[in-house]
């Protein structure tokens, strides 16, 4: 299976800050890469997929990009919506899907 | 939309029993699969299955629960339903299921688009 890694586990950020979550693949997955949100006792919720594309309704200061074994998720200006834990997750080798093991977003 | 029931205490050696109804969507939809996924601290997010309609039915699960667990698709009732058998403690987590789109009459590509809202399981006598 593929493995996803991502860092850091968790920041901690003001609201305007730029935020930048990286996510690494244990191999090339091509743009395989989705992005999810995932408030507590919430389901995730999906961002960006195929690496840089905007899901509908998702603001456009969430930003991917990437290609291959590396991929980054930017929040361009934090807002306190945006305090939540992200999980990216590879569609190249499926199935499996897998997960990294999110990234933890906290006020500052 | 995805709506998931079942119950939240399982007893260990039992079958854990879930269903998640579709609207808005078909269960034989040609361009979407119906997968299962859960998630606990010590595992992080976990896929466990799935099953889609492509003239015929298929089925792939994860390695690691693969000889406990059935997905089934009713399309009288336009749902799917996960059953784990065998359960023990480690099975304790929030479940989800989730539709996957590979393009079609989907708007996205190979992502989850629409999850359900959780059923938190506990295994436990």
């Amino acid at each position: 299976d593929i493995q996803m890694t991502q860092s850091p586990s968790s920041l901690s950020a003001s609201v305007g800050d730029r935020v930048t979550i990286t996510c690494r693949a244990s191999q090339s997955i091509n743009t395989y890469l989705n992005w999810y949100q995932q408030k507590p006792g919430k389901a995730p919720k999906l961002l960006i997929y195929a690496a840089s594309s905007l899901q509908s309704g998702v603001p456009s200061r969430f930003i991917g990009s990437g290609s291959g074994t590396g991929f980054t998720l930017t929040i361009s200006s934090l807002q306190p919506e945006d305090f939540a834990t992200y999980y990216c997750q590879q569609t190249y080798s499926a199935p499996p899907q897998t997960f990294g093991q999110g990234t933890k977003v906290e006020v500052k | 939309q995805l709506q998931q029931s079942g119950p939240g205490l399982v007893k260990p050696s039992q079958t854990l029993s879930l269903t998640c109804a579709i609207s808005g969507d078909s269960v034989s939809s040609n361009s979407a699969s119906w997968d299962w996924i859960r998630q606990s601290p010590s595992r992080g997010l976990e896929w466990l299955g799935r099953t889609y309609y492509r003239s015929k039915w298929y089925y792939d699960y994860a390695v690691s629960v693969k000889s406990r667990i059935t997905i089934n698709p009713d399309t009288s009732k336009n749902q799917f339903s996960l059953q784990l058998r065998s359960v023990t403690p480690e099975d304790t987590a929030v479940y989800y299921c989730a539709r996957y789109c590979s393009g079609g009459s989907c708007f996205v590509d190979y992502a989850m688009d629409v999850w359900g809202q959780g059923t938190t399981v506990t295994v436990s006598s």
